[in-house]
């Protein structure tokens, strides 16, 4: 099936400070990403949805200056936390739409583990 | 109104045995999709079974099927002959429409435990 990575899968970092993080399709190009934040053993929460040339769609209660997206290729879309705190401290998943499929499934990046001291 | 609701926060189910796990769903668009995603601990979201509003059969794929009954608007998981490493979160999702850019709706979740 079609494979998305994350990088990194794990980062610590200080308050105060912007971590950001790579959400890259493979063996697809995809016009649409996903950004998604999850808490322990609760649901994924979408945050925004990245389409590549424009800008992201946020969704209501997500700080758009403190969550960058960046979607600049068909294969990289990217968040960057800005200014870090606790609070932010999460798992934050991407997922891209794959190739056309009857489906049209969305494809999981494995997550990234932030976690601000 | 919750978009998707799973009652079951945490299931059990001896191995080899089959489970079903709930789902219901609410919306008023005619064309939708059904998809269960499997969650293990390492975080990753594995994509299972997929089913479309308009599908005749309840989709089947491997040891997963999905129970469709669209009156009830249920989308029930049945594992069948379960193994270890189907212990994990199961997570059911809606995306709306046939726009193929649109939200996924996430359930809350089950977490389910295989028994040796």
């Amino acid at each position: 099936g079609a494979v998305v990575s994350q990088h990194p899968s794990r980062v610590i970092c200080k308050s105060g400070t912007s971590v950001k993080i790579e959400c890259r399709s493979l063996d697809f190009q995809a016009t649409t990403m996903f950004w998604y934040r999850q808490f322990p053993k609760k649901s994924l929460m979408l945050m925004a949805t990245s389409n590549e040339g424009s800008k992201a769609t946020y969704e209501q209660g997500v700080e758009k200056d403190k969550f960058l997206i960046n979607h600049a290729s068909l294969t990289l879309s990217t968040l960057t936390v800005t200014s870090a705190h606790p609070e932010d401290s999460s798992f934050y998943i991407c997922s891209a739409r794959g190739p056309y499929s009857r489906a049209d499934t969305q494809y999981f990046g494995p997550g990234t583990r932030l976690t601000v001291l | 109104a919750q978009k998707i609701t799973q009652t079951q926060p945490g299931m059990f189910v001896q191995e080899k045995e089959a489970v079903t796990l709930d789902c219901t769903y609410d919306t008023s668009d005619p064309s939708y999709g059904l998809f269960w995603y499997k969650q293990p601990s390492s975080g990753e979201m594995i994509f299972l079974i997929y089913q479309g509003s308009y599908d005749q059969q309840n989709a089947t794929e491997g040891r997963y099927s999905l129970n469709f009954q669209k009156a009830r608007k249920s989308a029930n998981l049945v594992i069948s002959a379960s193994q270890l490493g189907d212990s994990a979160m199961y997570f059911c999702a809606m995306r709306e429409g046939r726009n193929t850019g649109n939200q996924f709706y996430f359930g809350t979740g089950t977490s389910l435990t295989v028994i040796p």
